[in-house]
């Protein structure tokens, strides 16, 4: 059974930074790119970044709204992904999805999310 | 990047009708790598349709996905009241992927 568990999230105050984490169990994690979706509430999906895997050089991408800000990271010898998220802002408030992204499939599996509250 | 916008913004329908979403892209999805995504409240989204018309596994038959190079739609053929949920579509032919806002399936 495919399981991804997300976990780190919690209140924040803007400035500050948190890091997210994502257990993969059920599927060869070091073969798959895993991305990160977030929805703020009430509101609808917004992609955030993926990370390729190691065989096609772990190329990372972002979305404009947290490139330079967010970083996508993988450990394969423990099939966690991770997003470090640096100089958070208000608007950074959401559930964080992980996903194992498929270049054919699409996004195919995600984790149940994690919510992240950027306030003062 | 590649704007998806999805109409209309709320469907209401009543079981047993026919619904039918539509997705259109700024810009041409790359060899229609375009899906489609169910989620339902309190709930993560889930996978129905990848590559614009093929069915993820799991998905019922009454779901349908159609199209090409700018324009996309998702065809339910027969609402059941487990079918009333948001419907998002989502390009990845483009490195940056991007969602439409959403539409919501409301009971009549």
């Amino acid at each position: 059974e495919v399981r991804l568990v997300e976990s780190g999230g919690g209140l924040v105050q803007p400035g500050r930074s948190l890091r997210l984490s994502c257990k993969v169990t059920g599927f060869i994690f070091e073969n798959n790119a895993m991305s990160w979706v977030r929805q703020a509430p009430g509101k609808g999906l917004e992609w955030v970044g993926f990370i390729g895997s190691k065989a096609y050089g772990g190329t990372t991408e972002y979305a404009a709204s947290v490139k330079g800000r967010f970083t996508v990271s993988r450990d394969d010898s423990k099939s966690v992904a991770y997003l470090q998220m640096n100089s958070l802002k208000t608007e950074d408030t959401a559930v964080y999805y992980c996903t194992r992204l498929d270049g054919y499939l699409g996004l195919d599996y995600w984790g149940l999310g994690t919510l992240v509250t950027v306030s003062s | 990047e590649i704007v998806l916008t999805q109409s209309p913004g709320t469907l209401s329908l009543s079981p047993g009708e026919r619904g039918t979403v539509s997705c259109r892209a700024s810009q041409s999805v790359t060899s229609s790598l375009l899906a489609w995504y169910q989620q339902k409240p309190g709930q993560a989204p889930r996978l129905l349709i990848y590559a614009a018309s093929n069915r993820a596994a799991g998905t019922p038959d009454r779901f349908s996905g159609s199209g090409s190079g700018t324009d996309f739609t998702l065809t339910i053929s027969r609402l059941e009241p487990e079918d009333f949920a948001v419907y998002y579509c989502q390009q990845y032919g483009d490195s940056r992927y991007t969602f439409g806002q959403g539409t919501k399936l409301e009971i009549k």
